[in-house]
């Protein structure tokens, strides 16, 4: 989920669990999301994208499901490894060929051995 | 291909001066676009250069500019620093083709610090 102040909210999972890492977006006119890891001391990483007119896609590892209706996206990673532990966040953005994402403020996931 | 990168990786000011980052986007993609990262506000857009010019703009005080030269090379400049300018700054690239969904890849970022 989004987090208020300085804190991220966190994950904490064993290694082997399923993770699902929540975003709640803002604007409804969105049509474009991405989820992103970034990990501590490097810039975000491209892990999965969505267009609005789907609810679902999947990739290696990893499954993006979008609620147009709520305004929610989710990120799930299947048999999360330690290597995953990073904050991972969302974004949304509104298209008509501009490319201004607006990003949450992230999520910090623990994977414990 | 090389990924993007960014010069310098680490920086410190103090107040009132100025500072120039500059972002080399992967070979070929000819948006280059600059954002902030603090741990107050996450990550918030700057603007973004296509083919050397800036075609959007994010929320920020004119002492922020950028540019972007022929070779899709970018530089962003900070005028006269501020304590609440410290901050990760990272540039991202993208090969923009017909929709604009085309997918963002980031630089390691250059962490400035204002003493």
């Amino acid at each position: 989920g989004e987090s208020v102040g300085l804190h991220l909210p966190t994950l904490s999972v064993q290694e082997g669990d399923n993770s699902i890492i929540n975003c709640a977006y803002s604007n409804s006119a969105s049509d474009y999301f991405i989820w992103y890891k970034q990990e501590s001391g490097k810039g975000p990483q491209f892990i999965i994208d969505i267009r609005s007119n789907m609810d679902k896609r999947q990739g290696q590892r990893v499954t993006v499901l979008l609620n147009k209706t709520v305004k929610h996206l989710s990120l799930q990673i299947a048999a999360t490894q330690p290597g995953d532990s990073a904050v991972y966040f969302c974004a949304e953005n509104i298209g008509g060929g501009s490319y201004i994402p607006t990003f949450g403020r992230g999520t910090s996931l623990i994977v414990h051995p | 291909k090389a990924g993007v990168t960014q010069t310098p990786r680490y920086l410190i000011k103090t107040r009132g001066q100025q500072v120039t980052l500059s972002c080399s986007p992967i070979s070929g993609h000819r948006s280059v676009s600059w954002y902030q990262q603090t741990p107050g506000q996450g990550l918030q857009f700057l603007f973004e250069y296509f083919s050397e010019t800036q075609r959007n703009k994010g929320n920020f005080p004119g002492r922020f500019s950028g540019r972007q030269f022929s070779n899709s090379r970018s530089e962003m400049n900070v005028s006269t620093l501020e304590l609440g300018d410290s901050a990760l700054y990272l540039c991202a690239s993208r090969n923009v083709g017909y929709e604009s969904t085309d997918t963002q890849y980031f630089g390691p970022g250059t962490r400035l610090t204002v003493l």
